[in-house]
């Protein structure tokens, strides 16, 4: 019965292949969010949807699209994979599109070849 | 612009010993502040918060925190470290109704028998 559930944990593809990162919380909440943690552990938000509408899209490469089919999913797809998309990839989840306290998940540990 | 700073990398303490990390912020408006913990592997799980009120705030595993404006700081403390707090600590800041809450480089903390 885990809150915030991502797959996979782990994902290493090539440069320029295309994947997929799935999130689903089942804590009803109406906020999601995609955080990315480089190698020196800095994080930093990517994208966030509230009752599936997006709000926010920071400074992401359009290569990167999420996808919220309901307020319980949250999917990262990324295109032309690069080197410099290597990093941990963490799905968060909040209630009620307040800003309090974060949900995380265990994240997707991506490494490019 | 909103920013946090985390200006220790990382801390060795004694277990047993006391523990102070620092934090301060820069926020244009109220802050909503936090502390996270992320162990090796993990997702981030929330230590506390504050949001108004009181400015010393107890958290889970016997942390707590305080808000001072006037240096616009939310340091961590606990009076005694077990080899268990081995993490990583995050400090992150938001504001009241928003969506993006903004986190700090981290702080590693080592704990030595």
């Amino acid at each position: 019965d885990t809150a915030v559930s991502q797959t996979p944990k782990y994902l290493v593809t090539q440069m320029g292949n295309d994947k997929s990162i799935k999130c689903e919380q089942n804590l009803g909440h109406d906020t999601m969010y995609w955080y990315k943690q480089d190698s020196k552990k800095f994080l930093k938000i990517m994208f966030s949807y509230n009752n599936k509408e997006l709000i926010i899209n920071e400074t992401v490469p359009n290569r990167f699209s999420p996808k919220s089919p309901d307020k319980a999913h949250l999917n990262l797809h990324i295109n032309s994979l690069e080197l410099g998309d290597s990093a941990v990839y963490f799905c968060a989840s909040s209630p009620a599109g307040r800003n309090e306290k974060l949900f995380f998940g265990s994240g997707t540990q991506l490494s490019v070849l | 612009a909103q920013s946090v700073t985390q200006p220790d990398i990382h801390i060795t303490v004694s277990e047993g010993a006391s523990l102070e990390l620092r934090c301060n912020y820069s926020y244009g408006a109220t802050p909503y502040l936090f502390w996270y913990v992320q162990s090796p592997g993990q997702g981030l799980q929330l230590l506390l918060k504050y949001f108004s009120g009181d400015t010393l705030v107890q958290g889970i595993k016997g942390f707590e925190a305080e808000f001072k404006r006037s240096q616009s700081s939310f340091n961590l403390r606990k009076p005694s470290v077990h080899w268990s707090d081995a993490a990583e600590y995050f400090c992150a800041v938001g504001g009241a109704g928003g969506f993006k809450t903004i986190f700090g480089a981290g702080t590693r903390l080592f704990v030595k028998a």
